[in-house]
Order: structure tokens, then sequence, then C-alpha cells
């Protein structure tokens, strides 16, 4: 069974800092990671994702993330916040195998400061 | 990756009462899921369906309290029978379309039971 880990249900920056929201995955085999972001009120959207191609994943509106198998880590950056980018951040994992169903961490809401 | 249609968008229901959500999906897909997000958490895997056969439920979740059809690969509605003010939500259903492509939600159906 796989499951997700995300530390800190709650970041805050300051507007032009750097974001970094972590993510820590559990699972038996290969796994396939996903960033999606909830705005208030409206559903998910999906950021960005890794399926065992490069390790360094690029997304939507500026955010990135690296698959490090080492740390079982999916942590999501973005190199200078925006005001827009505060939201519900939710990590995923599934796998090709079995019922490929999505688990999800917890969530963290990112909080920009002006 | 698909549209997803679901409605109602929200609705205001009466304990005991039953509501169906529906769920409609602009192509065909093979498996559909239905998540819970209730105030403040992250999102829960109510149930898996499969067009032509049997709903799989999660643990915690029961087939009598939450009833599925899966009538077509385009379409499936989810039930909250019985209702109380704990399944006080947002309902949403997603699809998958190869797990290397995401997944992809509804904008979710925000269920206040009074």
């Amino acid at each position: 069974a796989q499951s997700v880990t995300q530390l800190g249900s709650h970041v805050s920056v300051s507007e032009g800092a750097l974001v970094l929201l972590r993510c820590n995955y559990s699972s038996s085999v290969p796994p396939y990671l996903f960033w999606y972001v909830q705005y208030p009120n409206q559903g998910l959207q999906l950021l960005l994702k890794y399926t065992s191609a490069a390790t360094l994943v690029k997304g939507i509106n500026g955010f990135e993330a690296e698959f490090k198998k080492s740390e079982t880590s999916f942590h999501l950056t973005k190199p200078s916040a925006h005001m827009s980018d505060a939201a519900e951040y939710f990590c995923a994992v599934t796998t090709s195998q079995g019922a490929q169903k999505l688990v999800f961490g917890q969530g963290t809401r990112l909080t920009i400061n002006p | 990756s698909a549209v997803i249609s679901q409605k109602p968008s929200r609705d205001i229901c009466q304990r005991g009462t039953s509501l169906t959500i529906q769920c409609q999906v602009d192509s065909q897909v093979t498996m559909m899921f239905w998540y819970r997000q209730q105030p403040g958490q992250s999102l829960t895997l109510i149930a898996t369906a499969n067009q032509g056969s049997e709903a799989t439920y999660e643990s915690g979740f029961v087939i009598d309290k939450f009833p599925i059809s899966r009538p077509n690969l385009t379409f499936s509605t989810l039930t909250v029978s019985n209702m109380s003010p704990e399944d006080s939500s947002i309902y949403l259903c997603s699809v998958e379309r190869g797990s290397t492509n995401g997944y992809t939600f509804g904008s979710g159906t925000r269920l206040t039971v009074v």
C-alpha cells in the first residue's frame, strides 16, 4: 500500500521568497507522484507529475519538484512566491500496479505575506 | 486531459434525505473514482467504479450509505443516503487516463446537511 506524508499543514512565506512544500511517500513498488493545487471553493488542478522519467519535474505556474528515491521525497518548490499562489497543496501517490487509486497527503495550506 | 462535468455544484439538504451527484466525462474512461473532502481535510477515496461491475468501496464506506452507479464509460452517480450533518463535505469525482497522465477531477459538490 502507498501513503503520503506532507510535513507542515500550514506554510507561510513572503511574496518573492522561496516556496518549499515537503512531501514524503511510502510505496513498495515504483511510485507515480503528483502535486495538486486547490484554490478556495474550487476543485483540484494538477500542478505536475512524476512518472519515472526525469527526476526533476517542471509544472505550471513556475512550480517544480524533484523525485529523490533515496529520501523517498517529492518536495515542491517555486523560486519566488506570488500572492496568487495562496492555496491548498496536496501531494498524492499511485502506482502502475494494482488498483491504481490515488492516495493523498494531508495537504499544506500556503499563505503568502505581502 | 478529460473534461468532467459534475453536478450539482452545491446543495443544502435536510437530514434523513438522500442526494445523488452526477459525473459526466467527455470521453470514455475505464475507472472513475469518488472522493470525499471533509471540511479542512484532505481527500479520502470512497470507492472505485468500473463500468459493468460493482463498485469497490474503501474501508469505512459501505454501499448502503454511498450507492454508486456506472451505467456506461462516460457517466457515474454517487448517492449520499440518509444524510446527517456529518456528511457535510465536498464530494469529487475523478478519472484517470492511464496513471502516467495524471488524474482529472470534477469541480466538486459542496454538500451541507442541516
